[in-house]
């Protein structure tokens, strides 16, 4: 098992420029969550998908869209990227939502826009 | 809302001291409290949970104790290695969407 995936691992976009970042899991987990990781700040949710097909805003999504492919593959795009969304990007799963299950969490994307 | 506070770092230890890092939090209802893991360049790892007041959550030499009476879960180890260095967050869950609610996280350098 790989766990949790993500692609690219680095990334440098000059600020107009869109691009999607790519998760991916193999535990057969419902529910999926972005995050970005600022200094200071701890990890703050972006959004979260509970179950295939739904997704739903946290704490920081503006700047953001998310698209839920299939029960695997939950992906985050910026359209059009700004020096404020400089961060790393984390994914995470878990088996669902409405209860209290460990998340696991993909490797990270590093993002610095220019 | 909910929220996590927890001490700030850097924290600096020689190898085989005892650890404690403080985390406190305020939460509705019953949540779920968590200590996570962060080596460097690397994503996160769960360390240790506890679901319910009073229950002790352990791994690798690591525990910390959910205290509702306190609002507390605080990590500790009796003996730290140099391979603990890490950024360590403390995290809660609760309510329909088990969104996790992290610290700021705390940098641990042990030094040999």
């Amino acid at each position: 098992n790989a766990g949790v995936t993500q692609t690219p691992k680095f990334q440098v976009l000059k600020t107009g420029q869109s691009m999607t970042l790519q998760c991916a899991q193999d535990m057969n987990h419902n529910s999926m969550y972005w995050y970005r990781q600022d200094p200071g700040m701890g990890l703050r949710l972006i959004y979260y998908s509970a179950s295939e097909g739904t997704t739903d805003k946290g704490e920081v999504p503006n700047g953001y869209n998310v698209s839920r492919l299939n029960k695997r593959e939950f992906s985050l795009r910026l359209e059009s990227a700004a020096p404020s969304q400089t961060s790393v990007y984390f994914c995470a799963s878990s088996a669902r939502t409405g209860g209290k299950d460990t998340q696991y969490f993909g490797p990270g994307t590093r993002l610095t826009v220019l | 809302g909910n929220s996590v506070t927890q001490m700030e770092g850097p924290v600096t230890l020689s190898e085989e001291a005892f650890l404690t890092i403080n985390c406190t939090y305020t939460a509705t209802g019953y949540p779920s409290l968590f200590w996570y893991v962060q080596y460097p360049g690397e994503g996160l790892q769960l360390l240790l949970k506890a679901t319910k007041a009073d229950d002790k959550g352990s791994n690798k030499g690591f525990e910390a104790t959910y205290r509702k009476e306190t609002t507390s879960f605080h990590l500790e180890k009796g003996s730290v290695q140099v391979s603990d260095s890490a950024v360590y967050f403390c995290a809660l869950t609760g309510g329909a969407t088990n969104k996790l609610i992290f610290g700021t996280g705390t940098l641990l350098a042990v030094q040999p």
